[in-house]
């Protein structure tokens, strides 16, 4: 079992809709957790970080964070084109940030 | 790409060879990473450093060496490289352990091909 799964898509949502991306891992004393957005021939740029259960809101992007069902989560609301990337779910565990291979994820006009 | 820069950006070099990739950041950061980037694998972690002539190594290690002489430089070293070692190669900074939660700050990353 991988540490950190994510769906690896393609993920294709409508210009203005809802898009759910989904990430779990595996160990139960993980501590943070980040959502990266990477642009195709880019690096990573960190859009999210969330550390407590329940919702963290910044902009058109929440994050949802379950520790119970080791589940975190991305809505970005009233997607963009421009928010066609990969996103990379990471979680830290005892000071060790593990990364998920990414969802890719295509916001068509 | 704030504060880290690596280079090259694109290398091609031969089976065999020695390569040294180079990561450069001007924030005193204490923490830098080491990351190959492979579809279907995500990032995974080569060899960090927690400081001057600090180093150790991460879960894909084998074939490759690290060096840091200075807060500001972190050289990845692929002692002799393999058409496996093909990948795209990041490196990362982070300031302390308590940024751990404001995560990394990536380099611009390196495309490394080996014929």
């Amino acid at each position: 079992q991988k540490e950190v799964e994510q769906n690896s898509g393609p993920l294709s949502v409508p210009e203005g809709a809802i898009a759910s991306l989904n990430c779990t891992y595996s160990d139960r004393g993980s501590q943070s957790f980040f959502w990266y957005r990477q642009y195709s021939g880019k690096s990573p740029e960190l859009i999210m970080s969330i550390y407590s259960n329940g919702d963290k809101e910044d902009g058109r992007f929440t994050a949802q964070l379950n520790k119970a069902s080791q589940y975190v989560s991305l809505l970005i609301r009233d997607s963009q084109p421009s928010d066609s990337a990969t996103y990379l779910c990471a979680v830290i565990t005892a000071g060790d940030m593990r990364f998920g291979a990414g969802t890719r994820l295509t916001v068509k006009p | 790409d704030a504060g880290i820069t690596q280079s090259p950006r694109h290398k091609v070099t031969e089976t065999g060879t020695p390569v040294t990739l180079r990561c450069h950041q001007t924030e005193n950061h204490r923490y830098m990473y080491w990351y190959r980037q492979d579809p279907g694998h995500g990032l995974r972690l080569i060899h960090y450093s927690y400081g001057v002539k600090d180093t150790d190594k991460g879960e894909v290690s084998d074939g490759y060496s690290v060096s840091r002489s200075k807060t500001e430089d972190f050289l990845l070293t692929l002692e002799s490289a393999t058409s496996s070692q093909t990948s795209v190669y990041f490196c990362a900074m982070m300031d302390s352990l308590a940024q751990n939660y404001y995560g990394y700050t990536f380099g611009s990353g390196t495309r490394l091909t080996v014929v």
